[in-house]
């Protein structure tokens, strides 16, 4: 079984469109998080919720929306999506609170490319 | 704010030979985690190895041990009888808060 699942794995889309990465984790983690790696493979912190709860919210733009029904699940929405937003988003999850436990589980990445 | 740094853009190291990864970051934080990420061609993030700042000793994980010297801020991450599975980018990261913060990463090639 997959830990922390993304889909889907590859996105190409033209400019101006919307559209939703999902991510589901089924490791009982509290915590889930977006990241977006760019071209130079830099990756960054864009949201993390706990239960639910929109915890971090880097500055991104608002056209990046989260969305977290329960806590196994966290959905990245992206509209009016621009060529810079071209990169790959990992989900992750963790479960905070106890040091013994504290780690990072990540998704395989969804490679988003906007045309 | 806290930042991770990874001086080495590349490293190249010979087949069952030992390489060493540097990174070093810096936070006013006394708490906090530490760990290396391994992302191969598949891009998938892999936890090779974590330490957390209260522990003294170095953690290991089969051949890759880290060096943790704390007052410098410093975590090098050595893997030794390097194997071609071994090569990857490594991505050195902080984590304070709930917060993972990543280096620029370093590009581990292995030669046969």
């Amino acid at each position: 079984d997959t830990a922390v699942s993304q889909t889907p794995k590859y996105l190409v889309t033209q400019m101006g469109n919307d559209k939703s990465i999902k991510c589901e984790q089924n490791l009982g983690h509290d915590t889930m998080y977006w990241y977006k790696q760019d071209s130079k493979k830099f990756l960054k912190i864009m949201f993390s919720y706990n239960n639910k709860e929109l915890i971090i919210n880097e500055t991104v733009p608002n056209r990046f929306s989260p969305k977290s029904p329960d806590k196994a699940h966290l959905n990245l929405h992206i509209n009016s999506l621009e060529l810079g937003d071209s990169a790959v988003y990992f989900c992750a999850s963790s479960q905070t609170g106890t040091k013994a436990s504290r780690g990072y589980t990540f998704g395989s990445g969804t490679r988003l490319t906007v045309v | 704010a806290q930042t991770v740094t990874q001086s080495q853009p590349e490293m190249s190291v010979q087949e069952a030979e030992t390489v060493t990864l540097s990174c070093t970051y810096d936070t006013s934080e006394s708490d906090y985690y530490l760990f290396w990420y391994k992302q191969p061609p598949s891009r998938q993030m892999i936890l090779v190895i974590r330490q957390e700042a209260y522990k003294q000793q170095n953690a290991t994980e089969n051949r890759f041990s880290v060096n943790f010297q704390k007052a410098a801020k410093s975590f090098s991450l050595k893997i030794s009888d390097s194997q071609l599975g071994d090569a990857a980018m490594y991505f050195c990261a902080f984590d304070s808060w709930g917060k993972l913060q990543f280096g620029a990463g370093t590009q581990v090639v292995v030669t046969p």
